[in-house]
This record gives structure tokens, C-alpha cells and sequence, in this order.
């Protein structure tokens, strides 16, 4: 069954500053795609980006980009230039192609102005 | 906007009662899924279902049933309620399933508190 690991439970970032969230996933399949998913205090879940495995480029939206280490099994999350507003529960994803979704534990991301 | 909605939004209940929940989707989608978030484990699936009266185990089935006996609904029954399941119950949609992306859209969940 593949795994999926957030190894740190809470991450703080000054306000217009970088910050980058891990994440790692166990997987024999070479076919994949990773998300990352943002949960603010609303409890609403909000897709942030998507990656998929036979790319080698790394997803970019606006302020958010991924580091996919294939060979690492790594897929980060960098937020530039924060923002209050990014201040949330943020979530990696893995998907196998079929219809499960596998979620990491969740990275608790505090943005101090 | 994926027009996901959740019935009831929150409840509290008592050990031993059934319980059940509703998910409606406006879009005509084929795949819906059930959740559930507790502290610590993310998100899990419960089941999930690619069609009118097609449904599946997820991970952690065990004392959910569900049905879909229509296209824009997806209901989640708790037979009898235990305090392992307060939980959060988030519904999800998928826009592609073997196609680009596979990427699900939540509705904005359920707060079940059993006593």
C-alpha cells in the first residue's frame, strides 16, 4: 500500500518571506500524480497543485511551485512571498491512477506579520 | 465551484443510533468518495462509488454502508453509531478518473459528534 509522510506537524513564516513544506511517499508504481491540498480554518479543502509523474517539469501556480524529486520519492511545496491568507492546514496527496486518494498527516503552516 | 453540498453540516448523536449523511453533486459526475478526517491521519477514504448502485471499500469501511441510487447523490450510513466515529466527513467529486490529473474536489464536510 503506498504511504505517504508530511514530517513536520507545523511549520511559521514571516509574512512576504519563503517557506517549504515536505513531503515523501512510498510507491512501486511508476504511473502517479501528487497534490497538494490547502484546509484553512473554514475546514474547506482547496486544491493548491497538482504534479504529475511522467513530467519532469515541476508544477508552478502563481505563488506556489513543487520540488519532485522522483527518484527520492520527494514531492515539496514552496510558497513564495507569503501571505496571512496562506495561514492553513496544507496536505499532500498521492493518487494512483485509479480512484484512492492517499493523504499525508497534514503540515500546520502559522504566517507571523 | 464543483456545486458539492453536505447534509447535515453538523450533528450530535448517541452511541448505538443510525446515523446517516448525504452528499449532492450538481455535476453529473460518475465518481464520488467519502471521507473521513481525524488529527493526525489526513484524510481517509471510507468508500467510494464510479456509478449508479457501483460502489467500493476504501481504506477504512468498516461499520459504513453506503448507496447511490442516483447520480447526484451519495449517502453514508452509520448503522449504529460508536465514538470512534466522530470524525469529519468530507464528500469529493473527480472531474477525471483515468484521464489527465485524477484530482478530487471536497465538499465542505460534515462535524458528526458521537456521545
Amino acid at each position: 500500500a503506498q504511504t505517504v509522510t508530511q514530517s513536520q506537524p507545523e511549520m511559521s513564516v514571516q509574512e512576504a518571506e519563503t517557506v517549504t513544506l515536505s513531503c515523501t511517499y512510498d510507491t512501486s508504481e511508476s504511473d502517479y500524480y501528487l497534490f497538494w491540498y490547502k484546509q484553512p480554518p473554514s475546514r474547506q479543502m482547496i486544491l493548491v497543485i497538482r504534479q504529475e509523474a511522467y513530467k519532469q517539469q515541476n508544477a508552478t501556480e502563481n505563488r506556489f511551485s513543487v520540488n519532485f524529486q522522483k527518484a527520492a520519492k520527494s514531492f515539496s511545496l514552496k510558497i513564495s512571498d507569503s501571505q496571512l491568507g496562506d495561514a492553513a492546514m496544507y496536505f499532500c496527496a498521492y493518487n494512483n491512477a485509479g480512484n484512492m486518494l492517499t493523504f499525508g498527516g497534514g503540515t500546520r503552516l502559522m504566517v507571523k506579520p | 465551484d464543483a456545486g458539492i453540498t453536505q447534509s447535515p453540516r453538523h450533528k450530535v448523536t448517541e452511541t448505538g443510533t443510525p446515523v446517516t449523511l448525504r452528499c449532492h453533486q450538481t455535476e453529473n459526475h460518475r465518481y464520488m468518495y467519502w471521507y473521513r478526517q481525524d488529527p493526525g491521519h489526513g484524510l481517509r477514504l471510507i468508500h467510494y462509488s464510479y456509478g449508479v448502485k457501483d460502489t467500493d471499500k476504501g481504506e477504512v469501511s468498516d461499520g459504513y454502508s453506503v448507496s447511490r441510487s442516483k447520480t447526484e447523490d451519495f449517502l453514508l450510513t452509520l448503522e449504529s453509531a460508536t465514538s470512534s466515529q466522530t470524525s469529519v466527513y468530507f464528500c469529493a467529486i473527480s472531474l477525471n478518473v483515468g484521464g489527465a490529473a485524477n484530482e478530487q474536489f471536497f465538499g465542505p464536510g460534515t462535524r458528526l459528534t458521537v456521545l
